[in-house]
């Protein structure tokens, strides 16, 4: 059974740094075609597409918040981690990761629960 | 990047009804299109990926079709657990979501 799980601090500051991880199981982050994306959610409002890491290594980000994000991977771990700087009231949302199976043009499928995380001084 | 339009942001159905939604693509992506369903307090779910084919264990009452920048998902009888918000996305250039449309009981 394919699962993945997001883990992170439900509240960080203005100006501060987010880390958050996701543990996956089931399948292997080597596996070519394998890919796993962060998507975010402000409370009540749509699903934002963030950034994605595929099998070999290669990353993309949002056009829109690429100077803000980091993706990686431990395959080791199973763990692909997102960090995003600089961060304001307006990033307060449920962040999720999904797994993609065929490469570039694939949907997500499944999806974690998601992790919470607001933005507050 | 495509920007992805949903139609209309709320539909009103009774249970036992068919329900319509719409998703349209700001330009062509082939029929690199899933949807998703979310209910409050879940991850979304995929239901639909390449436009028209239904995930595992998603029933026969929900189809999709289109290709292009048109795209239909169709509810053919509305059950209490369809009520939910759902929400088109291309992975024709990368992934971008639709607004969402709210399906709510009549």
């Amino acid at each position: 059974q394919v699962t993945l799980k997001e883990s992170g601090p439900v509240l960080v500051k203005p100006t501060e740094t987010l880390t958050l991880t996701c543990t996956v199981s089931g399948f292997s982050l080597s596996n070519a075609r394998m890919g796993v994306s962060w998507i975010r959610q402000p409370p009540g409002k749509a699903l934002e597409w963030l950034a994605h890491i595929f099998s070999n290594d290669e990353k993309s980000y949002s056009t829109s918040l690429k100077s803000r994000l980091t993706i990686s991977k431990d395959t080791s771990k199973s763990q692909v981690v997102l960090t995003m700087t600089n961060m304001d009231p307006v990033d307060t949302a449920t962040y999720y990761c999904a797994r993609t199976s065929l490469g570039i043009a694939s949907w997500f499928d499944p999806w974690g629960q998601g992790t919470l995380v607001t933005v507050s001084s | 990047e495509i920007v992805m339009t949903q139609s209309p942001a709320t539909l009103s159905v009774s249970p036992g009804e068919r329900a319509t939604l719409s998703c349209r693509a700001s330009q062509s992506v082939s029929s690199n299109l899933a949807w998703y369903q979310q209910k409050p307090g879940q991850a979304p779910r995929l239901l639909i990926y390449g436009a028209s084919t239904r995930a595992t264990g998603i029933p026969a009452r929900f189809s999709g079709s289109g290709s292009g920048t048109e795209f239909t998902l169709t509810i053919s009888s509305l059950q209490s657990e369809d009520f939910a918000v759902y929400y088109c996305q291309q992975y024709n250039n990368w992934w971008t979501f639709g607004q969402g449309t709210k399906v709510e009981i009549k």
